[in-house]
Order: structure tokens, then C-alpha cells, then sequence
């Protein structure tokens, strides 16, 4: 069993829709949470950022953590073409940023 | 702050061939990773430099890969005799300490024939 298990997709929705994004993991160890945006050929970007459990908002973007589920997520409001990726979910003890552990990514498509 | 930069953006060499990449980190970040992305897959942890001492390796990373970063600033990778299985994107990040969020770059797509 993996650390960390993301469904790859994909998913599709019309534009507007809201998405939902999972991941699951396995190690109570985790502290950090995150949510990366990957385009084709692109590096990773950060997206959120969160410490321990509960909710953070940054404009379209809401990430929750519950930590005693073992179970994040991030919800896109007023989804556009543009949010069309690959969004990776990531996660590390607080002892080092070397031991982040990636899920495996959610291809994302927004139909307009 | 012009982020995480790497180079070359794509590499093809033939197998059995020696190849080095770059990494420049945002400048007041000390710590430098290495990390390595193949299709369909999350990146996997690779390495990592707090300035210029490499405190961490994976058990991915061969005998046929070493990385340096002299002085404490930029990085590079080289992988010697490189194999098919080498083909994937390599990815550079870096962190202001320990409990900050990785920022990456945009890779090296290594493709070996």
C-alpha cells in the first residue's frame, strides 16, 4: 500500500462546476499538507500550503485536512479551462521538507 | 525572486552516455532538492543539499548519480552511463528551512535512446 493514494483520474467537468480533489494517506506522521498544479511539460507549483488539520481558502481554492480520517482535500470554485492539470497532493512530517511524499496526481480537464 | 531555474529544459543522449543538469534555487532558500517525475507518477525524492552538504539520499539514486553544490549556491546532477530506465523528468526544488513548502522548477526531460 502506498503512503499516499490519489485517484489519477480523469476528471472532467463544465466549466463553472466546482471540483473536489482527494488524497488519502496512511502515516500519522504527517504534519504538512499540500496541493501542487502541475501543467504539461511544467514543474509542480504550489497551490496550498496547510499545518495540521482544518480549512484554509485562497480565492477559488479551499483545502481541508482531517487528520484523524487520514483524508485531504481541495475544492476548486467556478472552475475555468485554465485549471486544467494535473494536481498533486503532498504531504511530509515536520522534519524536513526531503521527506514530502507525492500522490500521484488527478488529471483535471474543465470543458468550456 | 525569478523562482527555481533549470537546464537544460530537455536532454537526449544516447545510452551509455554521461549527462549533467543544472539547478539555480531562489536565492534565499538553503536548502536544494532533487527529485524525479516519471509519467503518470508523483515526484520521487531524490536527494537534497542544506547549503552546500549533502545530508540526504535515496536509495534511488545509484552509484551512477552524484550531485554537488559547491559553495552553496547552484546544483548539478550528473548521471554516468546512462540507461533507458534513466529516461524521466528531473526536477529541482528548493525551501527557505525544514518546515517550509517545497517551490520547483520547471525540469530536465531527460529522454535516453
Amino acid at each position: 500500500q502506498k503512503e499516499v493514494e490519489q485517484d489519477p483520474g480523469p476528471l472532467s467537468v463544465p466549466e463553472g462546476a466546482i471540483v473536489s480533489l482527494n488524497c488519502t494517506y496512511s502515516n500519522s506522521a504527517f504534519q504538512y499538507f499540500m496541493w501542487y498544479r502541475q501543467y504539461s511539460r511544467k514543474g509542480p507549483e504550489l497551490l496550498m500550503y496547510t499545518y495540521s488539520s482544518g480549512n484554509k481558502e485562497d480565492g477559488r481554492f479551499t483545502a481541508q485536512v482531517d487528520k484523524s480520517s487520514k483524508y485531504i482535500s481541495l475544492f476548486i470554485r467556478d472552475s475555468q479551462p485554465s485549471d486544467s492539470a494535473t494536481y498533486l497532493c503532498a504531504m511530509s512530517p515536520n522534519t524536513g521538507g526531503f521527506k514530502t511524499i507525492f500522490g500521484a496526481g488527478t488529471r483535471l480537464f474543465v470543458k468550456a | 525572486d525569478t523562482g527555481v531555474s533549470q537546464d537544460p529544459r530537455h536532454k537526449i543522449t544516447k545510452r551509455g552516455q554521461n549527462v549533467t543538469f543544472r539547478c539555480d534555487p531562489i536565492s534565499e532558500h538553503n536548502r536544494l532538492y532533487w527529485y524525479r517525475q516519471t509519467l503518470g507518477q508523483g515526484p520521487e525524492f531524490l536527494t537534497y543539499f542544506q547549503n552546500e552538504a549533502q545530508l540526504e539520499k535515496s536509495r534511488l539514486l545509484s552509484d551512477r548519480f552524484s550531485a554537488e553544490r559547491p559553495k552553496g549556491s547552484f546544483s548539478t546532477l550528473e548521471i554516468q552511463r546512462t540507461e533507458q530506465g534513466d529516461s524521466a523528468m528531473y526536477l529541482c526544488a528548493s525551501s527557505f528551512d525544514s518546515n517550509s513548502p517545497l517551490h520547483f522548477g520547471n525540469g530536465t526531460r531527460l529522454t535516453v535512446t
